[in-house]
């Protein structure tokens, strides 16, 4: 069956330190891949899109990687904030211009 | 841009009422997604159109469901005969032509179903 798993419980870290965030998926073959971030009671905003055709993206201090053999991408934050704290959500495009497949999230609180 | 809306942002209705919401894309937007969101689990892709044609509808989308985009701008969603278990956030999100790849989500519209 197709599925996408990110991590299940909550990350807790420390203020400064990277957060890095899992994405896994089986029986998925994305041509993309993208990254959002949720405030609770709000809609996703955008955050990093990767291509199949990509290793890694960056944007500031966030850093993307996109493993299509390990069927699996990674979200850092570097240097993270508590203004980071939110819900992050994984999501995968099949064809450009059509729906998401979206994981479930992972929460993330980074403590002062 | 001044960003995707939607009408209402809440929304308690009793079971068996009607009830309609409404979205606003980007301007220029010629893509347009609807999606439902229950807590704790991500957006699930319901329906989107390319200017006023609907494209493709998820199985989620029973027959109570119904969602148009008349002039290929705003569009509505409609659920008739409501049920608890319709209770969810409904999200918007629009896409440009030459960068249809990025999805731009509003803030969604929360029914609660009694």
């Amino acid at each position: 069956s197709q599925k996408i798993e990110q991590n299940s419980e909550a990350l807790n870290i420390q203020e400064g330190k990277t957060a890095t965030l899992t994405c896994n998926y089986t029986n998925y073959s994305p041509a993309y891949l993208q990254w959002y971030r949720q405030d609770p009671g709000r809609g996703p905003v955008f955050l990093l899109l990767i291509r199949e055709n990509e290793k890694e993206k960056r944007k500031e201090r966030l850093k993307v990687t996109f493993d299509t053999t390990l069927k699996q991408s990674l979200f850092h934050i570097t240097a993270s904030q508590p203004a980071d704290s939110a819900t992050y959500l994984c999501a995968l495009g099949m064809e450009y211009g059509n729906k998401l497949v979206f994981g479930a999230g992972t929460i993330l609180r980074v403590k002062s | 841009d001044t960003g995707v809306s939607q009408d209402p942002r809440h929304k308690i209705t009793k079971r068996g009422q009607n009830v309609t919401f409404r979205c606003d894309p980007i301007s220029e937007h010629n893509r347009l997604y609807w999606y439902r969101q229950t807590l704790g689990q991500g957006p699930e892709f319901l329906t989107y159109f390319q200017n006023e044609a609907q494209l493709e509808k998820s199985r989620l989308l029973s027959d109570r469901f119904s969602a148009e985009r008349p002039k290929g701008s705003f569009s509505t969603l409609e659920i008739q005969r409501t049920e608890q278990g319709d209770s969810a956030m409904y999200l918007c999100a629009s896409s440009r032509r030459l960068d249809t790849d990025t999805q731009y989500f509003g803030p969604g519209t929360r029914l609660t179903v009694l």
